[in-house]
Formats: structure tokens, sequence, C-alpha cells
């Protein structure tokens, strides 16, 4: 089956840091990769999707300069935290689309990564 | 923004009862996807309905949806402790393809 995987799974960091986040596609070649934010016991609110080679699309009221989103190749996106503060202490999901099989939006995902700002 | 209400939030049986979740949603959809997530882990899909589809069945789950009323259903039956998780309803409006998901339902199913 299709694998995403995400790196690092987990990381701490000091508030003010950037962190970046890595998705992969390990195993296809992913038209559309998606970024999700999940705070503790709530649902996955889609913060971006991003297509390789074009500026990522943002949802009304994520910040584009803060979560910069670059999909420089169809089996990878990066999700980069800048300036990190607690309030973005978060478990960010990515998932992808493969390229072959577009019609029913069939979405893979990651496993994700908790991020704790400190 | 979340498209979505689920119920219940949380639900609490015992192994062998059937578990029943809903889920609404507020736009028409091309179809609707139902996934788990264990506690702290990714997604895993467990199945997809069309929206010209009425029911749908994938081993022990049961998937219903009522395009006039904007719900779906997700039927669980002779729940395992190993079923215990979060289940999320997603929805696929169209339009790059975005899944906006549900509130979701906490099972907890003891043995």
């Amino acid at each position: 089956g299709a694998v995403v995987s995400q790196h690092p799974s987990w990381v701490i960091c000091k508030s003010g840091t950037s962190v970046k986040i890595e998705c992969r596609s390990l195993d296809f070649q992913a038209t559309t990769m998606f970024w999700y934010r999940q705070f503790p016991k709530q649902s996955l609110m889609l913060m971006a999707t991003s297509n390789e080679g074009s500026k990522a699309t943002y949802e009304q009221g994520v910040e584009k300069d803060k979560f910069l989103i670059n999909h420089a190749s169809l089996t990878l996106s990066t999700l980069t935290v800048t300036s990190a503060h607690p309030e973005d202490s978060s478990f960010y999901i990515c998932s992808a689309t493969p390229k072959t099989r577009f019609s029913y939006n069939e979405q893979f995902f990651g496993p994700g990564t908790r991020l704790t700002v400190l | 923004s979340q498209q979505g209400e689920e119920d219940p939030q949380a639900l609490s049986i015992q192994e062998g009862e059937n578990a029943t979740m809903n889920c609404s949603y507020k736009t028409s959809i091309n179809n609707l996807q139902w996934y788990r997530q264990n506690s702290g882990r990714g997604l895993v899909h467990l199945i997809l309905i069309r929206s010209n589809e009425r029911e749908k069945h994938s081993g022990r789950l049961r998937v219903t949806l009522d395009t006039s009323k904007k719900s779906s259903s997700l039927l669980i039956t002779a729940s395992r402790a190993a079923d215990t998780a979060s289940y999320f309803c997603a929805t696929d409006s169209g339009g790059y393809n975005k899944l906006i998901f549900g509130a979701g339902t906490r099972l907890a199913v003891h043995p």
C-alpha cells in the first residue's frame, strides 16, 4: 500500500526557533500534499494544500509567513514553523494524494509529528 | 473550517456490543470517508462512500449516507477492545480535493 512518512516524529524546541517537518511519499508520486494540525482531543484542521512546483494554498486564518510550505518534488513536502511559540505546540499531520489515482481523493496519511515549543 | 459535527463525542461500550457513530455535514459532497486514529498516531482510512451510494459494508463496518439529511453513520458490529480509537468522518466537496474533518467520536471498548 501507499506509505507516507514524516520526520521527525516528535520535536521539542525553544520559543523563537524554527522547526522543519518533512513529509515523504515513499512508494508513490504525490500530486498534492496536505498539512493538518491537531490539538489534543480535537479534530484535524486543514492548514494548507501543497502542489508540486507551485505555491501552497493556505486555509483562512493560517499565516503563510509563519507556516512555510515547500513542495519541491513529487515525493517531498516540508512544513517550516517559523519563530515557534508555545501556542504552536500541536500534532502536525501530512497526507498525500497519489498521482495515478485521482478520482476519489484517496489520501494517505503520515504518522504525524508532535511539536512542543517551550 | 470544520465541515460538521459528529455524535456522540465519546462512546463507551463493552466488547461484543455494536457501536454507532453519526456525522453531519453542511455542504454538498462528492464523497464521505471514515478514518480511525489511535491515540497520538496517524490516520487509517476505513471506508469511502460516494454521494450516489446509500450504504456500504467492509468487514464489521457498515456506513450509511443520507444526502438529503447531510448525514452519515458508521456502525461497528461485534466490537473488540482493539477498536478503541477516535473515529472521524471527512467530506470531499470537490475543489482541490480537500478533506474537511468532523469533530470525531472517541470510542472506548472495554473487555
